[in-house]
């Protein structure tokens, strides 16, 4: 059971390059998300979607960009990297939908570096 | 908005040592509580969950967590703690009004010596 995907796992980026992080879910999961982990401040929400075609803003959106035109697949773009920016980002998906009662899936994390 | 407090950042104990760990949360109406778990190199997964009824709810691997309404509270114990407890703890809320937004606290890192 492949259940939630990401890749790259680890990816060492320039500042002011562009790049993105991929999220696939074979769950038939309605509600994806991403994470982003770092030391003492836990998991904060980037983005979220509730069905494909919908996306809306967590609690640090800024210089994110998501997209969902599937259900499956929940890419994040950062469109021009920052320092700030390094950290490991978890996807996740849940059965939910808007109302998450249910438990979040978690993939396995991308560790990246912003230099 | 929800928010999630966790005051233990770092909690040391031996084996067969009894747990707690907080949880505190700030909002005023309903809400969903969780903890997740996540194991050295491996990725967050689920350990308990309440959304109503019962407020001491009974998760995996003999985990446990009290709903307190009152001390807006969600603490995780466990009766004795074994090595392979080593791991970060993550305490989460979902708000009425606001269910699509999952929001972790900051994490609680255990470490058990044998």
């Amino acid at each position: 059971n492949a259940g939630v995907t990401q890749t790259p796992k680890f990816q060492v980026l320039k500042t002011g390059q562009s790049m993105t992080l991929q999220c696939a879910q074979d769950m038939n999961h309605e509600y994806m998300s991403w994470y982003r982990q770092d030391p003492g401040m836990g998991l904060r929400l980037i983005h979220y979607s509730v069905g494909a075609g919908i996306t809306d803003q967590g609690e640090v959106p800024n210089g994110y960009n998501v997209s969902r035109s599937t259900t499956e697949d929940f890419p994040l773009r950062l469109l021009s990297a920052a320092p700030s920016q390094t950290s490991v980002y978890f996807c996740a998906s849940s059965a939910g939908g808007r109302y998450l009662g249910g438990e979040l899936f978690f993939g396995e994390g991308s560790r990246l570096t912003v230099l | 908005a929800q928010s999630v407090s966790q005051h233990n950042h770092h909690v040391i104990l031996s084996e067969a040592a009894s747990l707690e760990l907080g949880c505190n949360y700030s909002y005023g109406g309903t809400v969903n509580l969780f903890w997740y778990v996540q194991y050295p190199g491996q990725h967050l997964q689920l350990l308990l969950k309440y959304f109503s009824g019962d407020p001491l709810v009974k998760g995996i691997k003999g985990f446990e967590a009290e709903f307190i309404k009152s001390k807006f509270s969600f603490n995780l114990r466990k009766p004795s703690v074994q090595w392979s407890d080593t791991a970060e703890y993550f305490c989460a809320v979902t708000a009425l009004g606001n269910t699509d937004k999952l929001i972790f606290g900051t994490g609680t890192r255990l470490q058990v010596f044998p």
